[in-house]
């Protein structure tokens, strides 16, 4: 069975600094698919990143980068020079092939001035 | 811009007396889907379409039902709402059910339950 398992329920960063939220995942299939999302406070669920289980190269977008590292399953996200309104949650979710999307409890990521 | 629309995004209502809420996209995507999502939870499925394919999940409650009657449209019908159906509610879509498919939301519906 799918499992994601983000064992930061709460991170702070400065302004400007870097900052790696951490996603660990468990699955027996060899195909899948790795996502990041961000939800503000406002409620709308905000697609970041996207990981294939047979991707070499790590995933980019922007200031966002995924740290794929697949004998440790893990999957960690790293937003680089982060912003007042990088402010808020943070889901990491998995799904296989053929079966639904699996969510992490989230991290809520607090960015200071 | 090709997107997903929820309407309304704040819905209030009263124990028992039914509800409707709306989901329609532009991104002419075969799957839609329903979230739940529970203060401080993560969002959790309640069911999805698949084209006209019906896919409910097994602990959905029948008190929650669906209707899909075109590509674009999607609705979630809430027949006899109780105060633990107060959540937001996440309407997304992906092209496929594969997992490399990315799914899009809705800014979603907070639904209050007096």
């Amino acid at each position: 069975a799918q499992k994601i398992t983000q064992t930061q329920p709460g991170m702070f960063v400065q302004e400007k600094e870097a900052v790696t939220l951490d996603c660990t995942y468990d699955t027996s299939d060899q195909s899948y698919g790795l996502f990041w999302y961000k939800q503000p406070s406002s409620g709308e669920m905000i697609f970041l990143i996207y990981q294939g289980s047979y991707d070499e190269q790590n995933a980019t977008e922007g200031r966002y980068s995924l740290n794929f590292q697949k004998a440790r399953k893990s999957a960690n996200l790293v937003i680089s020079a982060s912003q007042l309104g990088d402010s808020a949650m943070y889901f990491c979710a998995m799904q296989e092939y053929g079966n639904k999307l699996v969510f992490g409890a989230g991290t809520i990521l607090r960015v200071k001035s | 811009d090709a997107m997903v629309i929820q309407n309304p995004r704040y819905q209030v209502t009263q124990f028992g007396k039914p509800v409707t809420l709306s989901c329609s996209q532009t991104l002419n995507h075969n799957v839609m889907y329903w979230y739940q999502q529970k203060s401080s939870q993560a969002p959790k499925l309640l069911f999805h379409y698949y084209d006209k394919d019906f896919n409910n999940e097994a602990d959905t409650p029948d008190n929650f039902q669906s209707r899909r009657p075109n590509t674009s449209f999607c609705f979630l019908d809430i027949r006899s709402p109780g105060l633990g159906d107060a959540a937001m509610y996440l309407c997304a879509t992906s092209r496929d059910a594969q997992g490399t498919d990315t799914q899009y939301f809705g800014p979603g519906t907070r639904l209050t339950v007096l």
